[in-house]
């Protein structure tokens, strides 16, 4: 399958830990984005790469939660000193360069935080 | 900044019956419409997607979306469903950022099939 793939799929921590989820993009993609959803809700915007660079950050970036994509291939998504409403399920997508704006998204990786 | 209304959180229909799934949009501007289907503790799937040409959008499983400008809609519709389809569906707008496009997505609307 040379889909995007995220890794872990579940993650249960407690209050306060830090926790690092992992995303590989479709082989030929240069953007990769992350978004995430809670219960009830659509996905939400979080950041978004073009091979290495982070061009764009949502204000729902605070500044527990940092991204890195060091070789423009996969990323990982950290989030330190977790907290209750950062429960939620975390999506990456990644698209080629081009202009056509479709988004390939990934299983995601369900966070819980107790 | 774009937004996604959708307008019904929970359709219920019976198998083989029609169904229409609404969703609005806030820009009068150029966009880019995209339907996607949330299975059960999975990702997003693409179901059909807008860029331009003709307002009628055929997709997967059988479904098609209309485009519609003047009323800022893109309403998903299938003839006759499944148990099959029993899934949350997500309407999405692009909405420009540094060098690419973003998705803005409505609050889903969970469609359940019964027998």
């Amino acid at each position: 399958d040379t889909g995007v793939s995220q890794d872990p799929r579940h993650k249960i921590t407690k209050r306060g830990q830090n926790v690092t989820f992992r995303c590989d993009p479709i082989s030929e993609h240069n953007r990769l984005y992350w978004y995430r959803q809670t219960l009830g809700q659509g996905p939400e915007f979080l950041t978004y790469f073009q091979n290495e660079a982070q061009l764009e950050k949502s204000r729902l970036l605070s500044d527990r939660f940092s991204a890195e994509r060091p070789k423009g291939s996969f990323s990982t998504l950290e989030i330190q000193r977790t907290e209750q409403g950062d429960s939620a399920m975390y999506l990456c997508a990644s698209s080629p360069e081009g202009t056509s704006p479709e988004q390939f998204f990934g299983p995601g990786t369900r966070l819980t935080v107790l | 900044a774009q937004s996604v209304t959708q307008l019904d959180s929970q359709v219920p229909v019976f198998e083989e019956a029609p169904v229409e799934l609404r969703c609005n949009y806030s820009s009068s501007v150029s966009v880019y419409l995209f339907w996607y289907v949330q299975y059960p503790n999975q990702g997003l799937q693409l179901l059909l997607k807008y860029l331009s040409g003709s307002t009628l959008v055929k997709g997967i499983n059988g479904f098609e979306a209309e485009f519609n400008k003047s009323q800022t809609s893109f309403h998903l519709r299938k003839p006759s469903v499944h148990i099959s389809d029993t899934a949350e569906y997500f309407c999405a707008v692009s909405e420009a950022i540094q060098g690419a496009q973003k998705l803005v997505f409505g609050q889903g609307t969970r469609l359940t099939i019964n027998p």
